[in-house]
């Protein structure tokens, strides 16, 4: 199992550009998440989807983030125009239904951006 | 509002000491916590708790929860330099209906230094 794969691992880009970042989850999982993860907030829920579907997107900070997930293998979070103040750690991590509760939820290694 | 709140934010100790972190929550709905390690990368999985008073065990590490008072404990007997890491609690809850197995809520973390 190839576990959860997350790219780009690094992205700088400058202000006002569009970045876009991609998750594949374990194959079978139901269910996908993008947490953002920065010194002062920690980890934070930005969105889930559960057989690709968007469930709660409410921790998404703006209109300017948009996810998307076409199919079951694929998610994409997307930040058109970028700012500085999204420089964080992406976390993508994905369950099959209630094992997240109960064994935990596997992250990606994350995608670091920059944006200067 | 959700809330996890860990203590201490950061910890020095040197190796052989044990410690103790601390993880209160007030989520609506909640199903169980989480706690993870983290070290460069990704969280990894530690333990899963739903019920109180309870202890989980995984050599040198335990857990327990208390859910009348709202809050666990992570014990790390004998520590070793191996076991500096951030230390993240999560929790778990699930929509009034228990259809979706949901979010998790972070903590802010615990900053583990452990010394030689």
């Amino acid at each position: 199992d190839a576990g959860v794969i997350q790219s780009p691992r690094h992205e700088v880009t400058e202000m006002g550009q569009e970045v876009t970042l991609r998750c594949k989850p374990i194959s079978g999982h139901d269910y996908l998440f993008w947490y953002r993860q920065t010194m002062m907030r920690g980890l934070e829920l930005l969105i889930y989807f559960n057989n690709n579907v968007p469930i709660d997107d409410s921790g998404m900070p703006e209109d300017r983030f948009s996810a998307k997930m076409p199919n079951a293998s694929f998610s994409t979070l997307k930040i058109q125009p970028s700012e500085p103040r999204d420089s964080a750690v992406y976390f993508c991590a994905s369950s099959l239904g209630d094992r997240g509760i109960n064994y935990g939820y596997t992250f990606g290694s994350g995608t670091r951006l920059t944006v200067v | 509002e959700d809330k996890v709140v860990q203590s201490p934010l950061s910890l020095v100790v040197h190796e052989g000491d044990t410690v103790t972190l601390n993880c209160s929550y007030e989520v609506t709905n909640f199903r169980s916590l989480l706690w993870y390690k983290q070290e460069k990368k990704a969280p990894t999985f530690l333990f899963m708790l739903t019920s109180s008073g309870i202890e989980k065990k995984s050599g040198r590490l335990s857990s327990i929860l208390d859910n009348k008072e709202l809050f666990s404990i992570l014990n790390i007997t004998a520590t070793q330099t191996g076991d500096s890491a951030v230390y993240l609690c999560a929790a778990v809850y699930v929509n009034a209906g228990g259809t979706s197995y949901g979010k998790l809520t972070f903590g802010q973390g615990t900053i583990l230094t452990v010394h030689p």
